[in-house]
């Protein structure tokens, strides 16, 4: 079992919808979760953080943690072609060690 | 204020060269982790330093690679002996290190490395 699982996608959404990004993730002791867009041969760039349970709004993206259930969302809304990326979601165990899913395909159709 | 700087952005070895690559972490953050990545892969942890100490390096590979963060000057990660499948970008990212909650890292723009 990956430490940090996402599926891999693609996911493919049109143009205004809402895209909806999951990600589960082992180890109990992690404490904080982002979500990290990267574009086809650029670097990570961080979107969003959160470390309590409940959601985090940020504009058009709202981030969901449930502890109980390891699980984290990223819901982006009025979805837009320059949304078309990999989303990494990501936990940060006791230290500072930060282990990253493999990534989800987010595709949004114009 | 500048981003996480990497260099070189492209780097290509033989097979059995060295390969070195520097990371100079955001102004303020005294924390760098490198990753590597391969094409359609997500990121591995490789390690995590603190200025002139290895924190966690239970991801880099045992032989041939080794990093540090020197008191001054940028991070290095040094591959000796290179392989092809040590092919792959490497990205370093930097972080405040002040609250374990909210520790979000930045990355730099990445160093390809091809090895022929």
């Amino acid at each position: 079992q990956k430490e940090v699982e996402q599926n891999s996608g693609p996911l493919s959404v049109p143009e205004g919808a809402i895209a909806s990004l999951n990600c589960t993730y082992s180890d109990r002791g992690s404490q904080s979760f982002f979500w990290y867009r990267q574009y086809s041969g650029k670097s990570p760039e961080l979107i969003m953080f959160i470390y309590s349970n409940g959601d985090k709004e940020d504009g058009r993206f709202t981030a969901q943690l449930n502890k109980a259930s390891q699980y984290v969302s990223l819901l982006i809304r009025d979805s837009q072609p320059s949304d078309s990326a990999t989303y990494l979601c990501a936990a940060t165990t006791g230290g500072f060690k930060t282990i990253f899913g493999d990534g989800t395909r987010l595709f949004v159709k114009a | 204020n500048a981003g996480v700087m990497q260099n070189p952005r492209h780097l290509v070895r033989r097979r059995g060269q060295e390969a070195r690559l520097r990371c100079s972490p955001m102004k303020g953050h005294s924390h760098v982790y490198w990753y590597r990545q391969l094409p359609e892969e997500g990121l591995k942890f490789m390690v995590y330093l603190q200025k002139e100490n290895i924190i966690d390096e239970s991801g880099m590979p045992k032989e041939r690679f080794s990093a540090e963060f020197p008191k001054e000057g940028p991070s290095i990660l040094r591959i000796q002996q290179v392989v092809r499948g040590d092919s792959a970008a490497y990205f370093c990212a930097s972080s405040p290190g002040k609250d374990r909650a909210n520790n979000e890292q930045f990355f730099g723009p990445g160093t390809r490395l091809t090895v022929l």
